[in-house]
C-alpha cells in the first residue's frame, strides 16, 4: 500500500513563526502535492512539484514556500504563519500524471493552529 | 483557470433515500476522479473515469461522465449511515496537477 506520511497531526504556532510541515510518500511517485482543506472551500492547491527541486504554484501560494530536495520528500514552510493561515494540510502524492490521470493519495493531515 | 464546481455543498438524507452530488467543470476534461473523505480522514480514491458518457458502478455507487466531458454524476441509492462523508470530484489542470472541487458533505439520518 502506498503510504503518504506528514510528520506532525496537530501544531499550534505563535503568529510569526516559521513552520514546517513534512511529508514523506514511500511509492517513488514523481507528483507530490501541498492541499489546504477548509470548511465549505474544499480543497485548494497551494503548490505541485512534479520533480526534485521542481516546483509550480497551486492557487493559493501567497505566503508559502515549499522544497523538494529528495524525491520522497515534500517540505511545505509558512516563513511567518499567520492566523488566517489556521487550517488543516493535506499532503498527496502520485505518479506523473499522463491524460488519463492518476491516482492522489493523501496523507493523514496536519491540523495548524496559528495563535 | 480551470475550476471544477460541485453542488449541492451540503446534503441532509434519511437513511433509505437516494443521493447525487455533481461536478462541472469550465473545460473539457481528459478524465474526473472522485474521492471520499470520513469525518476526521483524508480523501481516498473511488474511481477514475475517461470516455466520454462513461458510466461505471460500485455497489449503490453510479458514477458518470457527460458526454462532453465536462461535467459529471455520483449517484448513491438507498443512503446507509456508512455513505456519510464528503464526497470530491478532481479534475486535471493544464498543468497536470489535479483540482478538486469544493466537495459535498453527505450527512444520513438512521
Amino acid at each position: 500500500d502506498v503510504k503518504v506520511t506528514q510528520s506532525s497531526r496537530y501544531l499550534v504556532k505563535r503568529t510569526g513563526e516559521k513552520v514546517f510541515l513534512e511529508c514523506v510518500q514511500d511509492m517513488d511517485h514523481e507528483n507530490m502535492f501541498w492541499y489546504r482543506q477548509d470548511p465549505g472551500l474544499g480543497l485548494r492547491l497551494i503548490y505541485f512539484s512534479y520533480d526534485v527541486k521542481m516546483k509550480e504554484k497551486g492557487d493559493i501560494p501567497e505566503g508559502y514556500s515549499v522544497s523538494r530536495e529528495k524525491k520522497e520528500r515534500f517540505s511545505l514552510i509558512l516563513e511567518s504563519a499567520s492566523t488566517n493561515q489556521t487550517s488543516m494540510y493535506l499532503c498527496a502524492s502520485s505518479w506523473a500524471a499522463g491524460t488519463t490521470g492518476n491516482t492522489i493519495y493523501f496523507g493523514e493531515g496536519s491540523w495548524l493552529t496559528v495563535v | 483557470g480551470q475550476q471544477v464546481m460541485q453542488i449541492p455543498q451540503y446534503q441532509h438524507v434519511q437513511e433509505g433515500e437516494d443521493f447525487t452530488t455533481y461536478c462541472n467543470s469550465s473545460t473539457t476534461l481528459s478524465n474526473i476522479q472522485w474521492y471520499k473523505q470520513r469525518p476526521g480522514g483524508h480523501p481516498v480514491f473511488l474511481i477514475q473515469l475517461v470516455k466520454s458518457g462513461e458510466v461505471k458502478k460500485q455497489k449503490r455507487l453510479t458514477f458518470q461522465f457527460g458526454e462532453a466531458k465536462k461535467n459529471s454524476s455520483l449517484h448513491i441509492t438507498a443512503t446507509q449511515t456508512t455513505d456519510v462523508g464528503t464526497y470530491f470530484c478532481a479534475g486535471p489542470s493544464n498543468n497536470n496537477d489535479m483540482r478538486f472541487g469544493a466537495g459535498t458533505r453527505l450527512t444520513v439520518k438512521p
